[in-house]
């Protein structure tokens, strides 16, 4: 089985704290994801990673970066926690197929209250 | 840009009642199609997805989902539904572009009462 995880499942930092979200998959995907949840806004991308030390910057990249140093790992980085980052983060992973079957494997999720 | 769609932000049935929730997506060729739940405080999962062939696609717990290209729609819906299905379900598209990611709907949360 696909496996995604997420360093934290509860998280609670200080404003102006530099906070690191790790996720780790098993499965060699070339893909991995990071989304912030929101009621009421869904899911929206903040980075992708196509690669080894590739990215892109998502929907909402301001105040996040990110790292891949190792395939199998990618770190969300949160530079100065502000209040309005409270929120769900999931990470994804996938293989990157020609045919556009790229169905994602999803972590567990790790909810940060920035206080 | 291709998006999708989910009518109603909120849909509540009773238990045993059936379940439709509602995805439409946009794209100019058939794309490939997919289903997830999440449960409360936990990651998204994988119910159904549509690739190629049947348009008739049977998932987990019961579900299934039809794709209609004349319709653009990809409807989720199970028989009878159980207290256990409480969740939020969110549809969601691999755009023609192909380009790795996938096009989440905003996400229909399932209430169902007894």
């Amino acid at each position: 089985d696909v496996k995604v995880t997420q360093s934290s499942r509860y998280l609670v930092k200080r404003t102006g704290e530099k906070v690191f979200l790790e996720c780790v998959q098993d499965m060699d995907h070339e893909n991995m994801f990071w989304y912030r949840q929101d009621p009421g806004l869904g899911l929206r991308l903040i980075y992708f990673s196509y690669d080894v030390k590739m990215k892109e910057k998502g929907d909402i990249p301001e105040g996040y970066s990110v790292s891949r140093e190792k395939k199998e790992r990618f770190s969300l980085i949160l530079e100065s926690a502000s209040t309005n980052q409270t929120s769900m983060y999931l990470c994804a992973s996938s293989l990157w197929l020609a045919s556009g079957d790229n169905e994602q494997f999803f972590g567990p999720g790790t909810r940060l209250t920035v206080l | 840009a291709q998006s999708v769609t989910q009518l109603g932000s909120h849909v509540s049935v009773s238990e045993g009642a059936l379940v439709l929730l509602r995805c439409n997506y946009s794209s100019s060729v058939p794309p490939y199609l997919f289903w997830y739940v999440q449960y409360p405080n936990q990651g998204l999962q994988l119910l159904l997805k549509y690739t190629t062939g049947a348009t008739l696609v049977k998932g987990i717990n019961g579900f299934e989902a039809e794709f209609k290209k004349s319709e653009t729609s990809f409807h989720l819906t199970k028989p009878s539904a159980h207290m256990s299905d409480a969740a939020e379900y969110f549809c969601a598209v691999s755009p023609s572009s192909n380009t790795g990611k996938l096009i989440f709907g905003q996400g229909t949360t399932l209430q169902v009462k007894p």
